[in-house]
Order: structure tokens, then C-alpha cells, then sequence
């Protein structure tokens, strides 16, 4: 079966400009998770979604940062008026979740590169 | 801010040599995940300790945890070429986040 899938996979815009990421997570996975990877820093934690609700937005860094899931499947994850500070790898994550708080492993895609001019 | 706290930032050895990798963190957790990252894109999952385990093995991987010292370590047996890669560990959380918390990463270099 195929794994995450994001795109696109590269994008380079211009400073002011609105993009928008998806992340089509392994058929069935119940939770999908954003991180962040910026240059010179380790992954951080944007937003997960159980279901089509997300009950943790804590990383998101600014109200500039949105994301939906629809159908409880895939999800984007839209940036606007984006910043030069906004350019990083955006890594889409999903799990299946089978007990009530555990983490089980996240299976990540291959992330989107976003360079903002 | 950062869970987890990972020793050495770099770390350099020869082809067939074992690679150690540590790992701190700062909170109680449910478990431990351990990933190798290749040119910066995706990663790929490696092992996962819980909380109650000591010790896991996989392959020539082996992962300790210590929750009395919040520290985790991951070993790579005999190693290859192909494990040139960044190694992070993440921490899940307890308190129903299911966020994981990533470390900065160890960059393993196996020379040939």
C-alpha cells in the first residue's frame, strides 16, 4: 500500500503570497500530524487531527497558519501572506490510533520544501 | 521548545564499527521513537520503546531507556555505509497530546 503522500513536493513563492500543502495519509489512519523542519533546527509540532477535528493546536505559530481535514482523510495545511521565516520542510505525518492516549508510530511523507523569496 | 536533547550533535566512524547515540528528555512519557532522517526530507521509523520496556532490539539496532534519568540510547551494530543519516529521537507525551517531540538529531557519518 502506498505511504503519505504530500505535495508539492518543492514550492517557491513570493513573500506576501498565500500557499497551500497536502498530505494524503495512509488509507484508514485515523490521526495526521504537521511538523515543521527549519534549517539548523530539529521538527516541531504544528497540528494534529483525529478524525476530521483537531483537538491540538498548540504549534501552529501564528494566526497566519490554518489546516482542515476533510473526510477524514486528506489534509492541507495553507500558510497566509507568507514570510521569508516561513520557509522550512513541512513534514505530514499519520498513525492509527488504538487505545485511548497512546502514540503508536507515525508514518511520515517525504515532506514539502517551501521557500519563501 | 525541545523535549529532547541529543549526544553527540555529529558523530564520525568506521564502516563496520558500533554507533552510539543518547538521548534526554525533560517530562514523563508514553514512549519513545527513535527515526533516521535522509537529506533532510522524510523519516523513517525505526524503533519505538514504551514507558514499562528497558530495552528493544531490532536488526543491528538496539534502544535502552532509563526513565529514572530521562535518557535513551540507540546503538547501531556493525555499521554500514548506508546508515549516513540524522538520527532523532521523539518523545510522546503524557496528558493526551499526541504530538511527538523531536530532539535536534545526531549526524551519524559512516566512512567507508
Amino acid at each position: 500500500g502506498a505511504g503519505v503522500s504530500q505535495s508539492p513536493s518543492n514550492k517557491v513563492t513570493e513573500k506576501g503570497k498565500d500557499v497551500e500543502l497536502r498530505c494524503d495519509p495512509i488509507s484508514g489512519h485515523t490521526a495526521l500530524y504537521w511538523y515543521r523542519q527549519s534549517l539548523g533546527q530539529g521538527l516541531e509540532f504544528l497540528i494534529y487531527f483525529q478524525g476530521n477535528s483537531a483537538p491540538d493546536k498548540s504549534g501552529l505559530p501564528s494566526d497566519r497558519f490554518s489546516a482542515e481535514r476533510t473526510g477524514g482523510s486528506v489534509s492541507t495545511l495553507t500558510i497566509q501572506r507568507t514570510q521569508q521565516e516561513d520557509s522550512a520542510v513541512y513534514l505530514c505525518a499519520s498513525s492509527f490510533l488504538s487505545r485511548g492516549l497512546s502514540t503508536d508510530t507515525q508514518y511520515f511523507g517525504p515532506g514539502t520544501r517551501l521557500t519563501v523569496l | 521548545s525541545q523535549q529532547g536533547e541529543e549526544d553527540p550533535q555529529a558523530l564520525s566512524i568506521q564502516e563496520g564499527e558500533n554507533a552510539t547515540m543518547n538521548c534526554s528528555y525533560k517530562t514523563s512519557i508514553n514512549n519513545l521513537q527513535w527515526y533516521r532522517q535522509n537529506s533532510g526530507r522524510g523519516l523513517v521509523h525505526l524503533i519505538l520503546i514504551r514507558s514499562n520496556e528497558r530495552e528493544k532490539h531490532s536488526g543491528r539496532l538496539r534502544v535502552t531507556l532509563d526513565t529514572s534519568k530521562k535518557s535513551s540510547s540507540l546503538l547501531i551494530t556493525a555499521s554500514r555505509a548506508a546508515d549516513t543519516a540524522s538520527y532523532f529521537c521523539a518523545t510522546a507525551i503524557i496528558q493526551g497530546a499526541q504530538k511527538l517531540v523531536f530532539g535536534q538529531g545526531t549526524r551519524l557519518t559512516i566512512n567507508p
